[in-house]
């Protein structure tokens, strides 16, 4: 597709299971974000691919959750023994080489519910 | 404080109305400046971007960058109903990690016909 598509759009788990989500950048954009967007909290950044490079993981949020990027391509991010201020929207977004804020373009997002 | 704040609104407007849609920032490092309008269940598309202080504009969009009172603005003329969304702006100093998006909550707008 022409767009950064994401998987699944909504998932409901249950408290203490593992949740995988998934993202297919726009093929050719080296770099790859993930967000998170909480009601009423705004995005929060929570980790960034730039081609081979070393990720920067500042952004997560603790030992639950990680991120890979297999072949510069398809990343998924994982969330360990899911709690319930989890439940959240996980966006995706790629854009060309370094980071350049008009090239940015992100996915419609990963809608997570964790009852 | 938070490094950028932005008034969640909500803000309801005429259609036809000028809206004026604002965010302060605290870190006098960001150089990049965004805005971004968001549907309802949507992702994040970019709207405007704009590099130090200056005006752009783009249709009926202006976005405004002010540095040395750390104060951005995007005004919309002539609202539309298509243009009731969430607004957020994003800031960048393209130090620290690499570059990653400090973004505002959000404003939710709704231009009422």
């Amino acid at each position: 597709g022409a767009g950064v598509s994401q998987s699944p759009s909504n998932k409901v788990t249950e408290k203490g299971k593992d949740v995988e989500l998934r993202c297919d950048p726009i093929s050719g954009h080296t770099a790859l974000y993930w967000y998170r967007q909480s009601l009423g909290q705004g995005l929060e950044f929570l980790i960034y691919f730039q081609g081979n490079s070393a990720p920067d993981k500042s952004g997560l949020p603790s030992d639950r959750f990680s991120a890979e990027r297999t072949g510069g391509s398809v990343s998924t991010l994982t969330i360990q023994r899911t709690q319930q201020e989890d439940s959240a929207v996980y966006l995706c977004a790629s854009s060309m080489g370094q980071f350049s804020g008009n090239t940015i373009y992100f996915g419609e997002g990963s809608w997570l519910t964790v009852v | 404080q938070k490094e950028v704040e932005q008034d969640p609104g909500p803000l309801s407007v005429p259609e036809g109305a000028i809206v004026s849609l604002n965010c302060t920032y605290s870190n006098s490092a960001f150089q990049y400046f965004m805005w971004y309008r968001q549907y309802s269940r949507k992702g994040p598309e970019l709207l405007m971007y704009t590099y130090s202080s200056g005006n752009k504009e783009d249709g009926r969009f202006t976005a405004q960058v002010d540095k040395s009172s750390k104060y951005i603005s995007l005004f919309i003329r002539d609202s539309q109903p298509s243009d009731s969304a969430t607004y957020l702006c994003a800031m960048s100093d393209y130090g620290g990690s690499q570059g990653n998006l400090i973004f505002g909550k959000g404003t939710k707008l709704s231009v009422k016909p």
